[in-house]
């Protein structure tokens, strides 16, 4: 049962366009979400978060949008450069945290110069 | 604030043999979570401290594996009769906890092949 999917293992974006990276849960109990990048052999690095009583957080060159109802958060890359090149990985927590974060199993973004 | 430190990097072990591994958590952090990410997969829970104390169990967490946190610091977590099934990165985190340190900080991982 996979709670936090990301159904685009890979995404090919060319430098200075937008990068839209998107992500399904079905876990109702989540009412915090982030996302984090990853290179390769590294831990992941946060990335921005967003809590479920909001719709838009933004942070630089960065937004995420949360749409409750459809179950649905998207991440804006704008303009896209190449350091953002990497593993992209959608993540939700419940009320308590108890259980850490359940991540999606990622989309590899590629920017082309 | 010196980041979440992971000792090995790489471990490689033959079938049937022991191995740890060792995290250091930022140094103000109260949560200490071990994750495992296999290739093409997400990370995925294992368990999780608050403090000292052991607080949730994936059932990921065969009998094989265990973890410990003695006084609250650093976090071992050891597998037992490694099975090539336990191929993984191993990945610590650390956060502050409560409602303002939701977000986890991660190590580099250590990487672990058992053949």
């Amino acid at each position: 049962d996979q709670q936090v999917k990301q159904n685009s293992p890979s995404l090919s974006v060319q430098e200075g366009r937008i990068s839209i990276l998107n992500c399904d849960y079905t876990n109702s109990m989540f009412d915090y979400f982030l996302w984090y990048k990853k290179y390769p052999a590294e831990g992941p690095t946060f990335l921005i978060s967003i809590s479920s009583i909001k719709d838009k957080n933004e942070d630089g060159r960065f937004t995420v949008f949360l749409n409750k109802s459809a179950k649905h958060l998207s991440l804006h890359i704008v303009p896209s450069q190449p350091g953002d090149s990497a593993v992209y990985f959608c993540a939700g927590e419940s009320r308590g945290g108890a259980d850490g974060l359940t991540f999606g199993k990622g989309t590899h973004l590629i920017i082309q110069p | 604030d010196t980041g979440v430190s992971q000792d090995p990097r790489h471990k490689i072990t033959k079938r049937g043999q022991n191995v740890t591994f060792r995290c250091d958590p930022i140094s103000e952090h109260n949560r200490l979570y071990w994750y495992r990410q296999t290739l093409g997969q997400g990370p995925e829970f294992l368990t999780y401290f608050q403090n000292e104390a052991q607080l949730e169990k994936s059932r990921l967490l065969s009998d094989r594996f265990s973890a410990e946190r003695p006084k609250g610091s650093f976090s071992t977590l050891e597998i037992q009769r490694t099975e090539q099934g336990d191929s993984a990165m191993y990945l610590c985190a650390s956060s502050q906890g409560g409602a303002i340190g939701r977000k986890l900080f991660f190590g580099s991982g250590t990487q672990l092949s058992v053949l």
